[in-house]
């Protein structure tokens, strides 16, 4: 697609309950990240895939975080039992490759942001 | 490990007053370095960026040059308008292979008619 694209833009669930969250990169790009953005607070790295090779898990914040990436295009945030502290804009954004390398920048969508009762 | 540090917010000024936003980065080596902008309502979009240093990033009226003597890369512009309201945030590369963003706490800009 032409835009990186997040859904829903908006969730309300109850303490405790699991959430999914969906983000659609831009054609092509092999490089897949999401963020968190807490009120108030800059963003959190979570998650990062590249192609085929295993995630970087290195910022989830509890076994409670999962996400996945399949056929290399589509990815789920998936948060299990949530809490209120994980009220927030989860943020994903997509590369062309790793941002370290080349002139590889991040394309992010508008978010979705989840309220946790 | 790397990481940015910006002027803490907001910053509130009058239309077609001068911007500055300061952005120190702490970093192995001389990574890209990055200014990201959230308009109300909207993700993150790229500013501007300068790959090495000495270089200027420059994008609609705002400019960042990358400078190693003080490991800054300060955000400026001439004349802001009430539609550079938005918040900004400075990034470099980081994580445990270079290979993700690491974004400072990101700036509030206001600007008043």
């Amino acid at each position: 697609g032409a835009g990186v694209s997040q859904s829903p833009s908006n969730k309300v669930t109850e303490k405790g309950k699991d959430v999914e969250l969906r983000c659609d990169p831009i054609s092509g790009h092999t490089a897949l990240y999401w963020y968190r953005q807490s009120l108030g607070q800059g963003l959190e790295f979570l998650i990062y895939f590249q192609g085929n090779s295993a995630p970087d898990k290195s910022g989830l914040p509890s076994d409670r975080f999962s996400a996945e990436r399949t056929g290399g295009s589509v990815s789920t945030l998936t948060i299990q039992r949530t809490q209120q502290e994980d009220s927030a804009v989860y943020l994903c954004a997509s590369s062309l490759g790793p941002v370290g390398f080349g002139a590889n920048v991040l394309t992010f969508g508008a978010g979705s942001r989840l309220t946790v009762l | 490990g790397d990481s940015v540090t910006q002027m803490e917010g907001p910053v509130t000024l009058s239309e077609e007053a001068f911007l500055t936003i300061n952005c120190t980065y702490t970093a192995t080596g001389y990574p890209s370095l990055f200014w990201y902008v959230q308009y109300p309502g909207e993700g993150l979009q790229l500013l501007l960026k300068a790959t090495k240093a000495d270089d200027k990033g420059s994008n609609k009226g705002f400019e960042a040059t990358y400078r190693k003597e003080t490991t800054s890369f300060h955000l400026e512009k001439g004349s802001v308008q009430v539609s550079d309201s938005a918040v900004y945030f400075c990034a470099l590369p980081g994580g445990n292979a270079g290979n993700m963003l690491t974004f400072g706490g990101g700036t509030r800009l206001m600007v008043k008619p």
